[in-house]
């Protein structure tokens, strides 16, 4: 079955970086866009990066553009975010997720979630 | 960026009764590019309808999605137990962005 673990959270002082990891199993990861996405009580879902499946293309919100980079290594079967200057805007449940098909797509599978606390 | 309004922000329903939820984008979505997802206390969203109108795998067929253009519906037929959850669309049609959520409550 599809399985999606993230790792890598916690609580983490303004400005400085934090890296997230999504390992994927139970599919050919190799195959399926991959997407980050970000839960706050207050501002709901918002989804922030996304990258193709073969790593070529990569595009991102424009609340962290020249901050967070996405990233993936599909010979290990995982997905990155770089999260650099962090804010405490940025305090958030992170999901990772599959593309339904193509960039731009459906969420199909969720990773169960990771807790980024922006706090001095 | 296309603007997801979900409407009512909450239902408050009983088990056994139709559910009607909406969700009105700021501008057409191309191709019904329209999803629905669920999501529990505690839980990742699961993917409900794609494509407007399409079951994802294991949705039951109590779960209903139309619409087209700017406004869509998510209907639960006869409400169990556990749909009462927060109810999200998502379009990406244009880029990715959802709506704010509808909250499906026991009344």
């Amino acid at each position: 079955q599809v399985q999606l673990v993230e790792s890598g959270g916690g609580v983490v002082q303004p400005e400085r970086s934090l890296r997230l990891s999504c390992t994927a199993s139970g599919f050919t990861f190799s195959l399926y866009a991959m997407h980050w996405v970000r839960q706050t009580p207050g501002k709901g879902l918002e989804w922030v990066a996304l990258i193709s499946y073969d790593g070529m293309n990569k595009y991102s919100a424009d609340s962290v553009k020249g901050r967070f980079s996405i990233s993936r290594d599909n010979s290990k079967n995982t997905l990155y975010l770089q999260m650099n200057n962090l804010r405490t805007e940025d305090t958030a449940v992170y999901y990772c997720a599959r593309g339904g098909g193509g960039n731009y797509a459906y969420l199909d599978y969720w990773g169960q979630g990771m807790l980024v606390t922006v706090s001095s | 960026e296309i603007v997801l309004t979900q409407s009512p922000g909450t239902l408050s329903l009983s088990p056994g009764e139709r559910a009607t939820l909406s969700c009105r984008a700021s501008q057409s979505v191309s191709s019904s590019y329209l999803a629905w997802y669920q999501q529990k206390p505690g839980q990742a969203p699961r993917l409900l309808i794609y494509g407007a109108s399409s079951r994802a795998t294991g949705t039951p067929d109590r779960f209903s999605g139309s619409g087209s253009g700017t406004d869509f519906t998510l209907t639960i037929s006869r409400l169990e137990p556990e749909d009462f959850a927060v109810y999200y669309c998502q379009q990406y049609g244009s880029s990715l962005t959802f709506g704010g959520g509808t909250k499906v409550e026991i009344k």
